[in-house]
């Protein structure tokens, strides 16, 4: 079976940084992505990673290490509108189709 | 279309009726999938359409549940004889080829069965 780990709820202050983590085990592993949900949204693509590191994107960056089954999300300077739920999710095989995780519901406070 | 389109947004049904979600994706997009989402959780995996390909339907969760996509384009996800788990937002995405440069999703359908 495929399964993702994520931690269930983070809470960080305005302008700090927070990083979520996702360990995954799946059958095979082709590709780690992250998405963002706001409330009574649809969620939003935010990257893709499918090499070992670190890719930046303004204020947010993802990293893999695929020799640790794991990925982090990184939100830096965070602000008010960042409070949303951030899903992980892995493209197990050769397929489209992507595994996704539980999430982590994000709150940022003034 | 500029993005995915989804109808109704909401849907209200009684026990044991039958249903049919729409799925319009952005044009140009090779790939279509289904995915349900409860209050809180995360996205399960319905059927994925890439292309002419067979569907995979690996995660239909009963044989109630079915989906067809027409043309390449506009997808409909059926569900027969409702039950009250099948309460959840349905939401579509599509992406073009493979999904490594993101699904884009649809604002889903919000079904209750009452």
């Amino acid at each position: 079976g495929q399964s993702l780990e994520q931690p269930s709820e983070v809470t960080a202050v305005e302008g700090a940084i927070v990083q979520i983590n996702c360990t995954y085990q799946t059958s095979g592993f082709y590709g780690l992505s992250w998405y963002q949900q706001h409330d009574g949204g649809a969620p939003t693509f935010l990257s893709y990673n499918a090499l070992d590191g670190l890719e930046e994107t303004g204020r947010f960056s993802s990293f893999l290490s695929r020799s640790d089954s794991y990925g982090y999300l990184l939100l830096q300077e965070l602000q008010m509108k960042d409070s949303a739920s951030y899903f992980c999710a892995v493209r197990a095989d050769y397929g489209q189709n992507f595994v996704f995780g539980p999430g982590t519901r994000l709150s940022v406070l003034p | 279309g500029a993005g995915v389109s989804q109808s109704p947004s909401n849907k209200v049904t009684e026990k044991g009726k039958d249903v049919e979600l729409r799925c319009d994706p952005i044009s140009g997009h090779t790939a279509l999938y289904w995915y349900r989402q409860s209050l809180g959780q995360g996205l399960e995996f319905l059927i994925y359409f890439q292309g002419n390909s067979a569907p995979d339907k690996s995660g239909l969760p009963s044989d109630r549940f079915s989906a067809e996509r027409t043309g390449g384009s506009v997808s409909t996800l059926t569900i027969q004889r409702t039950q009250q788990e099948d309460s959840a937002v349905y939401l579509c995405a599509s992406s073009f080829q493979g999904g490594d440069y993101g699904y884009t999703f649809g604002s889903g359908t919000r079904l209750t069965v009452v």
